[in-house]
C-alpha cells in the first residue's frame, strides 16, 4: 500500500460526459502528480501541483483540468469525454516538488480505471 | 528530446535470473527508476538510481547504468513466478522548471515459466 488513495477504482460513463476523479496523497506530501496509462500512449504525465499551484503541466488536453484542495487532495475533471479518453488514470504524490532529486521519491495510487462507451 | 525505450517482453524460466533493460535519451537525467505493475495493480516503485553511480543493489534486484550509453539495466536474480509483471523504466530531469515530472518508457512484460 503506497498510502496515495484514488476514487473510484473504477468508472464507465458515456461519450460527452464529465467525470472527476479523486485523490488523497500520502500523509505529509505536498505534491501530486496526474499521470495517463493508455494501450496507445503508454504512461504519460498530465499535470503536477505542489501546495495547492500548479507546478507542471504536461500532454493535458484542455478538456482536462485539474485542481489540488487546500487539505491537499487533489481531483482531475474530464469533460466532453470520448472514447480515446478511455485509460488507467494515476494519482501519485511526493513529499517536495523537486522530489525526484531531494532523494524523496513518487509513489503512486492504484488507479482509476476509466470506461467510455 | 525526452524519450525512454524498452523490449516489449521477456520470458525466462523460474530460477533464472531476468535482465530487462532501457535505454534514454535525454543526458541530464538525474534519477532513474524502475516501476513494477502487476495485473490490475498501481504502480510499485522498485528500486531508483542516481545518475552518478554506476550500480545499486537491493537483495535479489542489481541496476546497472552506464551513463556513457544511456543505458540502464535491471537484473532479477533467481526470478520467481510472483515477478510476473509489466516493469517500466522511467527517468527524472532536472529542467529549468524543476518538476517530479517522469518519462516512462512503454514497460516490458516479464513472463515467468514455472
Amino acid at each position: 500500500d503506497s498510502g496515495v488513495t484514488q476514487t473510484p477504482k473504477h468508472l464507465i460513463t458515456a461519450t460527452g460526459q464529465r467525470v472527476t476523479l479523486r485523490c488523497s496523497p500520502r500523509s505529509g506530501d505536498l505534491s501530486v502528480y496526474w499521470y495517463q496509462q493508455s494501450l496507445d500512449q503508454g504512461l504519460q504525465f498530465l499535470i503536477q501541483y505542489y501546495n495547492g499551484e500548479e507546478r507542471a503541466k504536461g500532454n493535458i488536453l484542455e478538456r482536462f483540468s485539474a485542481q489540488q484542495f487546500p487539505d491537499l487532495h487533489s481531483e482531475l475533471n474530464l469533460s466532453s469525454l470520448e472514447l480515446g479518453d478511455s485509460a488507467l488514470y494515476f494519482c501519485a504524490s511526493s513529499a517536495s516538488y523537486r522530489a525526484p532529486f531531494s532523494g524523496n521519491t513518487i509513489y503512486f495510487g492504484e488507479g482509476s480505471w476509466l470506461t467510455v462507451v | 528530446g525526452e524519450d525512454v525505450e524498452q523490449s516489449l517482453f521477456l520470458s525466462v524460466r523460474e530460477g533464472d535470473s531476468s535482465v530487462i533493460n532501457c535505454t534514454y535519451t535525454d543526458s541530464s537525467s538525474t534519477y532513474l527508476y524502475w516501476y513494477k505493475q502487476e495485473p490490475g495493480a498501481g504502480l510499485q516503485l522498485l528500486t531508483y538510481i542516481f545518475s552518478n553511480m554506476d550500480m545499486k543493489q537491493d537483495q535479489r534486484l542489481t541496476v546497472l547504468l552506464n551513463k556513457k550509453d544511456k543505458h540502464l539495466s535491471l537484473r532479477i536474480a533467481d526470478t520467481q513466478t510472483g515477478d510476473s509483471a509489466i516493469y517500466f523504466c522511467a527517468e527524472s530531469m532536472q529542467g529549468s522548471s524543476n518538476t517530479g515530472k517522469l518519462i516512462f518508457g512503454q514497460g516490458t512484460t516479464l513472463q515467468v515459466k514455472p
